[in-house]
C-alpha cells in the first residue's frame, strides 16, 4: 500500500521568509512518481512539479524548489522569499500501481 | 499543463433530485478519467476510476448505484449523484493523466443539497 505524510497541517510565515514543506512517503513499488499540487482557495488543484523515482535530481523553479532523497523516501518542498499568493494547501502525492495517494495537505498561510 | 475541465461549477439542489457532473479533456485525450471527492480541510478522497468505452471501477465504501459514471468518449466523463441528500454536498473533482503518470485536475464542482 502507498502512504505519503505530511506531517505539518497549517504553516504560518511572514512574507519573504522561506517555508519547507515536507513530505515522506512509503511504497513497495520500484517506479513510482511523485508529485506537488497546489490548492488556493478557488479549489483547483495545480499541478507543480513531477518527479520519477529515478530521478533524484533536485529542480528549482523560480522561488520553488524541491529536494527528492529516495534513501529518507522524502521530497520536500520550499518556497523562498514567500508571497501572499502563495497562501494555499500544498498536496504531495504518489502515484505508483495506477493509482495517486495523497497526503493530508500543508496548509500555508503567508502574513503580509 | 494539460486543460481539464469540470461543468458545473456550482450547483444547489433539493433532496432527491440527481446532479450530472460533466469532466472533460479539452487539449489531449483520456482513456482514464478520476472522480474525488473532497470535504473541507481534508484531502482527496479517490471516488473511482473511469475507463472509456467499460464500467468504472469503484473504491471501496463508494456506492455504484449512488454516483453513477460515465466514461462515453475520450474527452469526457460524467458522474451522477442520484437522489441527493445533504450528506452528499461535497466538492467533487475530477481528473485525468495526460503524460507521463501526470493527473490533471478540473476546478471542482460544489454540490450543496438542501
Amino acid at each position: 500500500a502507498q502512504k505519503v505524510t505530511q506531517a505539518q497541517t497549517e504553516i504560518s510565515v511572514v512574507e519573504k521568509e522561506d517555508v519547507t514543506l515536507d513530505c515522506v512517503y512509503e511504497t513497495r513499488d520500484t517506479t513510482y512518481y511523485l508529485f506537488w499540487y497546489k490548492q488556493p482557495p478557488s479549489g483547483e488543484l495545480v499541478f507543480l512539479i513531477r518527479r520519477n523515482s529515478f530521478d533524484e535530481q533536485n529542480e528549482i523553479s523560480g522561488r520553488y524548489s524541491w529536494n527528492f532523497q529516495k534513501s529518507t523516501s522524502s521530497f520536500n518542498f520550499t518556497i523562498t522569499a514567500s508571497q501572499v499568493v502563495d497562501s494555499a494547501v500544498y498536496f504531495c502525492a504518489l502515484r505508483g500501481n495506477n493509482r495517486l495517494a495523497f497526503g493530508k495537505g500543508n496548509q500555508v498561510v503567508v502574513i503580509p | 499543463g494539460a486543460v481539464v475541465s469540470q461543468h458545473p461549477s456550482w450547483v444547489i439542489c433539493k433532496s432527491g433530485t440527481s446532479v450530472k457532473i460533466e469532466c472533460r479533456s479539452l487539449d489531449f485525450q483520456a482513456t482514464t478519467m478520476f472522480w474525488y471527492r473532497q470535504f473541507p480541510k481534508q484531502s482527496l478522497m479517490l471516488m473511482a476510476t473511469s475507463n472509456e468505452g467499460s464500467k468504472a471501477t469503484y473504491e471501496q465504501g463508494v456506492e455504484k448505484d449512488k454516483f453513477l459514471i460515465n466514461h462515453a468518449s475520450l474527452t469526457l466523463s460524467t458522474l451522477t449523484v442520484t437522489s441527493a441528500h445533504p450528506e452528499d454536498s461535497s466538492f467533487y473533482i475530477c481528473s485525468a493523466i495526460e503524460f507521463q503518470e501526470t493527473q490533471y485536475f478540473g476546478p471542482g464542482t460544489r454540490l450543496l443539497v438542501l
